[in-house]
């Protein structure tokens, strides 16, 4: 079945420090998701990207839909202390039925004050 | 609106327990859904409903049950409970078809000892 992969599966930077992170799959995606996690919370909804090769940001947030169609990335830039929290990333569930998501397994993100 | 509500938000069982783990949203959307995280796990679907009186199962529907009989409510039966059970329950909705963009409740911690 369709899988995803995030790496890393944790980082532990600086503030200030930029941050990357990315998701690959196993088949092709027509929409890719960038949820976070705040401790104790639910997962928000961050980046939401439709098209190949787009390019979205959202305050100091920029994801990527890749090329391929198989892959997404996700950069943090100047990361402040309030950054801290689990990243995920989303896609349609094909192989499901009514449009489920499959979410890879996250990204741990610590900031160092 | 208060967007998807959960209740409880901690929960204690002891092997055996029933209990119904609740979940309400108030902005009218059709699809619902129920996942557990477990850590390094990511999110993983149990059940979901396309509307009222639709239901079906996700990835891990083992060991629970599911009702929607109204557009609001879509609560989450543990017959009888198990240490395996034990994870965070996340509850989510979205509009259909809205590109997947789904929206989560606050989580209810289970503990089944």
């Amino acid at each position: 079945g369709q899988q995803l992969n995030q790496s890393p599966q944790s980082m532990f930077i600086q503030e200030g420090e930029d941050v990357s992170m990315n998701c690959t799959s196993s088949s092709i995606f027509n929409t890719w998701l960038w949820y976070k996690q705040d401790p104790g919370e639910g997962p928000v909804l961050l980046i939401a990207l439709y098209k190949a090769g787009e390019l979205t940001s959202n305050g100091r947030l920029t994801a990527q839909f890749g090329i391929t169609r198989k892959d997404s990335f996700l950069n943090i830039s100047a990361s402040i202390p309030s950054d801290v929290g689990i990243y995920f990333c989303a896609g349609p569930n094909y192989g499901g039925s009514q449009g489920n998501l499959i979410f890879g397994k996250g990204t741990k993100l610590s900031v160092k004050p | 609106n208060a967007g998807v509500t959960q209740t409880p938000k901690f929960q204690v069982l002891k092997t055996g327990q029933s209990m119904t783990l609740q979940c309400a949203q108030d902005m009218n959307h059709e699809y619902m859904s129920w996942y557990r995280q477990d850590p390094g796990m990511g999110l993983r679907l149990i059940h979901y409903s396309v509307g009222a009186g639709i239901t079906d199962q996700g990835e891990v529907p083992n060991g629970y049950n599911v009702s929607r009989s109204t557009t609001e409510d879509f609560p989450l039966r543990l017959l009888s409970a198990a240490p395996s059970q034990t994870s965070v329950y996340f509850c989510a909705s979205r509009i259909q078809g809205a590109h997947n963009e789904q929206f989560f409740g606050p989580g209810t911690r289970l503990t089944v000892l």
